[in-house]
């Protein structure tokens, strides 16, 4: 069964601390990205990665930090830099960088107080 | 700033009756507008897309219109049932960037 997992569903953490969130695919999909999710502002592109090794910035990268040392992994840390990371945070895959068609992980709800 | 405005937030609608969503963007360099379907607690799902050298695209009971010149774009869900009650998203794309830039999302509640 292929598909983008991330765990945890929801996730609590204190002010000041790190946290990373996990996505992993077994869709042999090429690019990542990691979304953020907040009531009536849609969704916002963090970080993408186009291939394993490679990632770029999206547009609310401040923050965060990703890596891409494996093809099908492609975590998310929310430092405490982070000045408001109580959201909804959504992973995605496509095909290969270029392809339009993005499909999208579960999410995991991060709350910090 | 959004690049893609989306209205209305939210829309009640009976049973089978029509859902209209309604898209505009301004950067005349998106060539691809998906739209996507989440429901609570979940990861959005993508439901249809269009390319501007199409006015008018169906899948069952969902239907993208859009208009070039005006640079909109809608969804229409026809014959609208308690299981299309979700949140919809359009968004919009460019070649070489293939960066979506999403709308803000609009809540349909179908009422039985």
């Amino acid at each position: 069964d292929g598909g983008i997992t991330q765990s945890p569903k929801y996730l609590f953490r204190k002010e000041g601390q790190n946290v990373t969130l996990s996505c992993e695919q077994n869709l042999n999909h090429d690019a990542m990205y990691w979304y953020r999710q907040d009531p009536g502002q849609g969704l916002r592109l963090i970080y993408y990665s186009q291939i394993v090794n490679d990632f770029q910035k999206g547009d609310i990268a401040e923050g965060y930090s990703v890596s891409r040392e494996k093809k099908e992994s492609f975590p998310l840390t929310v430092t405490s830099a982070q000045k408001n990371p109580t959201a909804f945070y959504l992973c995605a895959s496509s095909i290969t960088w270029g392809r339009y068609e993005q499909y999208f992980g579960p999410g995991t709800r991060l709350t910090v107080t | 700033q959004q690049q893609v405005k989306q209205s209305p937030q939210s829309l009640i609608v009976q049973k089978g009756g029509i859902s209209i969503i309604n898209c505009a963007y301004e950067n005349t360099a998106f060539d691809y507008f998906p739209w996507y379907q989440q429901f609570p607690g979940k990861g959005p799902a993508l439901l249809i897309a269009i390319r501007p050298d199409v006015s008018e695209k169906k899948e069952g009971r969902f239907t993208i219109s859009f208009n070039k010149s005006a640079k909109q774009f809608s969804l229409h869900i026809m014959d609208s049932q308690p299981g299309d009650s979700a949140t919809y998203f359009c968004a919009a794309c460019r070649t070489n960037d293939y960066k979506l830039s999403f709308g803000a999302g609009t809540t349909v509640t179908v009422r039985a």
